[in-house]
């Protein structure tokens, strides 16, 4: 079966630190892989996707980036994160069923940007 | 702009009570429809989910969803609810004409059920 991990699962960091996320799948190939960013009381936005490796498109601009050096592995970086970066990041991935199945989560990384 | 509208931000009941969770998106066309829930401490993990067919879909754990087209409304229902329901509940839509597969996702609605 599937599994998706993200890690680390929180992190508090300074205000102009740099950022990294990780995201990895298992038990599968060649995903849609996908970054979200949920902020309290809201919705999940949609930040980043990929179709294969060192394939990134950006849905919002950003202080972040995304880059998928691996078929299986998506990071999301800063090189100075903001206050405004906190929140709980969530990566998913899907089959390539003409991109309308069903997207899986991981478990999300909450980062605290003091 | 497409958007996704859930109707109520937090909802309080007890036990055995039936709940019933709106939500409405903007978009005319062609649309995949999606119920997700994020227990306290767990994944987000999907309900149910509408592709075609028919409009009444069942989910995991008694959840059902009706699609109404005319409405663009996708309202989650369960009849009797127990306190491990005690949950946020998120409805998802996704374009069919999406090259990718973007979910438009409505603010959550925090549900508690109280023993």
């Amino acid at each position: 079966s599937q599994t998706i991990h993200q890690w680390p699962a929180t992190l508090v960091q300074p205000v102009g630190s740099p950022l990294s996320l990780e995201c990895t799948v298992e038990g599968t190939s060649n995903p849609n892989l996908y970054w979200y960013r949920q902020a309290a009381g809201r919705g999940l936005q949609l930040l980043f996707y990929s179709v294969g490796i060192g394939q990134i498109s950006s849905e919002v601009p950003q202080n972040l980036s995304a880059s998928r050096p691996q078929d299986r592995q998506f990071i999301l970086s800063s090189k100075k994160l903001l206050l405004s970066d906190s929140g709980f990041y969530l990566c998913a991935w899907s089959v390539k069923a003409g991109f309308t199945d069903t997207q899986y989560f991981g478990p999300g990384t909450r980062l605290t940007v003091l | 702009a497409q958007s996704v509208s859930q109707h109520n931000h937090h909802v309080i009941l007890s036990e055995a009570a039936s709940l019933e969770l709106g939500c409405n998106y903007s978009y005319g066309g062609t649309v995949n429809l999606f119920w997700y829930v994020q227990y306290p401490g767990q994944h987000l993990q999907l309900l149910l989910k509408y592709f075609s067919g028919d409009p009444l879909v069942k989910g995991i754990k008694g959840f059902e969803a009706e699609f109404i087209k005319s409405k663009f409304s996708f309202n989650l229902r369960k009849p009797s609810v127990q306190w491990s329901d005690t949950a946020e509940y998120f409805c998802a839509v996704m374009k069919t004409t999406d090259s990718w597969g973007k979910l438009q996702f409505g603010a959550g609605t925090q549900v508690v059920v109280t023993p």
